[in-house]
């Protein structure tokens, strides 16, 4: 069954970009959509934007000015950045497998990545 | 704060009946949007539990089981158990002015 692996830096400074990568394993990228949700410690969980084939995208609209999701197929892996970052974007950052249902829900997700923001 | 409301917390007894709601609003489940609920166990990931208001994905007890009505759905879990101690998630879509993909508040269940 696929699975899922975040990685990259988990502490970030105030004002600059966060980068975490998901890698994918047990099944292909190109198959599915692939979304980015975190969850700030002790706080619920926030959809932050999803990727799909060739790279096509639908972001969260709060945090749409800040983001980028790309995907790399040839790495199977899709890639969160996050710009100018404050103590407020400090989260786990799960990446996760999403299913076009006709509305979308997910149905794997990775182990999360505790990102935090701090100087 | 989401759009979707949860109780903070319910409670029951080791083989009890829980139920969690989950209430939104007519730009969510009440516009027709399809309701999942996820468990979080402590320390760990979320997982699926019911996607497409009532469907079970394979793996998942038969003692979970989810409704929607109107605005609003529900998770019951039957049978309780003390590994089902957990935070539970209801997600859905929601087109207001931020139209995006949303998670309720959360629900913490705790055995007694």
């Amino acid at each position: 069954q696929v699975q899922l692996q975040e990685s990259g830096p988990r502490l970030v400074k105030p004002s600059e970009t966060l980068s975490l990568t998901c890698n994918i394993s047990g099944g292909s990228i190109s198959s599915y959509y692939w979304s980015w949700i975190r969850q700030p410690p002790g706080k619920g969980l926030e959809w932050i934007g999803y990727v799909y084939n060739l790279g096509g995208t639908n972001y969260n609209p709060s945090l749409k000015s800040r983001l980028t999701i790309s995907v790399d197929t040839s790495k199977n892996q899709f890639s969160l950045k996050l710009r100018s970052v404050t103590a407020a974007d400090t989260a786990v950052y799960y990446c996760a497998r999403t299913i076009d249902y006709g509305d979308y829900y997910f149905d794997f997700w990775g182990q999360g990545a505790l990102v935090t923001v701090s100087s | 704060q989401s759009v979707l409301t949860q109780p903070p917390s319910v409670s029951g007894a080791p083989g009890q009946r829980v139920t969690i709601s989950c209430s939104g609003s007519g730009s969510n489940i009440g516009a027709g949007f399809d309701v999942h609920w996820y468990q979080q166990l402590p320390g760990t990931a979320p997982t699926l539990l019911i996607f497409g208001n009532t469907n079970r994905p394979s793996g998942v007890p038969d003692r979970f089981s989810a409704s929607k009505s109107g605005t609003s759905a529900s998770l019951a879990i039957t049978g309780l158990q003390a590994e089902d101690e957990a935070d539970y998630y209801c997600q859905s879509y929601d087109t207001s002015l931020s139209a995006s993909y949303v998670f309720g508040t959360g629900t913490k269940v705790t055995v007694v």
